[in-house]
C-alpha cells in the first residue's frame, strides 16, 4: 500500500477537464514539493510536473499542479487521446531515515 | 542529449545478489546537485524508489529494503551500479534509473528499464 494514496482510475472525453488527486500527510506533501509523472507502458515515465506547479519546459500548459495542506492535485484541460496514461504523484517523506514515495498511480482513461 | 541505459541480467535465481548498472551520458555527476537514482515497477503494481547517490557521494536508500540495497557510482565511466542482495520472486520487476538535478528536485530523464524475472 503506497504512502501517497491515489484514486485507481479517472476519465473524460476529448475537450473535457480532469483533476487528479494524490493525497499525503504531513511528512510528505504537507512539508515538502509534490512531482507527477505520466507513464505509457512501455515507456520511461515523463516528468509533467516538479516542485509541485511548475512544468518542465515541452510540456504542454494544459498541465497544472497544486497543492493545499497535505493534498496535491494534477489539473489536465483540454483531454486529448495521448493524455490516456497512468499518472504518479511522488513526494520526499521526511519519516524515519526519509525517503521518495509514490503513489500507486491513477489510470486515465479518454472516452 | 541526456540518455540514460539500464543494463544486467534478465533472470535471477532466488537468493542471488542482483547487480545493474546504469550508463548514462549528456550530464555528469561531478556536478554539483546531480544525482542518480533507481526505481522499480513490478507487474500491475506502482513506481518505488530505491536507491539514489548525489555527486557529493551521498547515498540514500529505500527503509524498506534498507540493508538490501547498495548504489555507487563510477564518474569516469559515467555509470551507477545498483547491487540488491537475496532477490526474491517479489523484486521481479522493471527496474529504472534516472537522473535527478537539485533544481528540478526529482527525476527528470530516465532510461527505458530493464526487465529482471528472478524464478528458479
Amino acid at each position: 500500500q503506497s504512502i501517497l494514496t491515489q484514486p485507481p482510475s479517472a476519465s473524460g472525453t476529448p475537450g473535457q477537464s480532469v483533476t487528479l488527486s494524490c493525497s499525503g500527510s504531513s511528512s510528505n506533501i504537507g512539508s515538502n514539493s509534490v512531482y507527477w509523472y505520466q507513464h505509457l507502458p512501455g515507456t520511461a515515465p515523463k516528468l509533467l510536473i516538479y516542485r509541485t506547479d511548475q512544468r518542465p519546459s515541452g510540456v504542454p500548459d494544459r498541465f497544472s499542479g497544486s497543492k493545499s495542506g497535505t493534498s496535491a492535485s494534477l489539473a489536465i484541460t483540454g483531454l486529448r487521446s495521448e493524455d490516456e496514461a497512468v499518472y504518479y504523484c511522488a513526494s520526499w517523506d521526511d519519516s524515519l531515515t526519509g525517503s521518495w514515495v509514490f503513489g500507486g498511480g491513477a489510470k486515465l482513461t479518454v472516452l | 542529449q541526456i540518455t540514460l541505459k539500464e543494463s544486467g541480467p534478465t533472470l535471477v535465481k532466488p537468493t542471488q545478489t542482483l547487480t545493474l548498472t546504469c550508463t548514462f551520458s549528456g550530464f555528469s555527476l561531478t556536478t554539483t546537485g546531480v544525482g542518480v537514482g533507481w526505481i522499480r515497477q513490478a507487474p500491475g503494481k506502482a513506481l518505488e524508489w530505491l536507491a539514489i547517490i548525489y555527486s557529493d557521494d551521498v547515498a540514500r536508500y529505500s527503509p524498506s529494503l534498507w540493508g538490501r540495497v547498495t548504489i555507487t557510482k563510477d564518474t569516469s565511466k559515467n555509470q551507477v551500479v545498483l547491487t540488491m542482495t537475496s532477490m526474491d520472486p517479489a523484486d521481479t520487476a522493471t527496474y529504472y534509473c534516472a537522473r535527478n538535478p537539485s533544481i528540478i528536485g526529482l527525476f527528470d530523464y530516465w532510461g527505458q528499464g530493464a526487465l529482471v524475472s528472478v524464478s528458479s
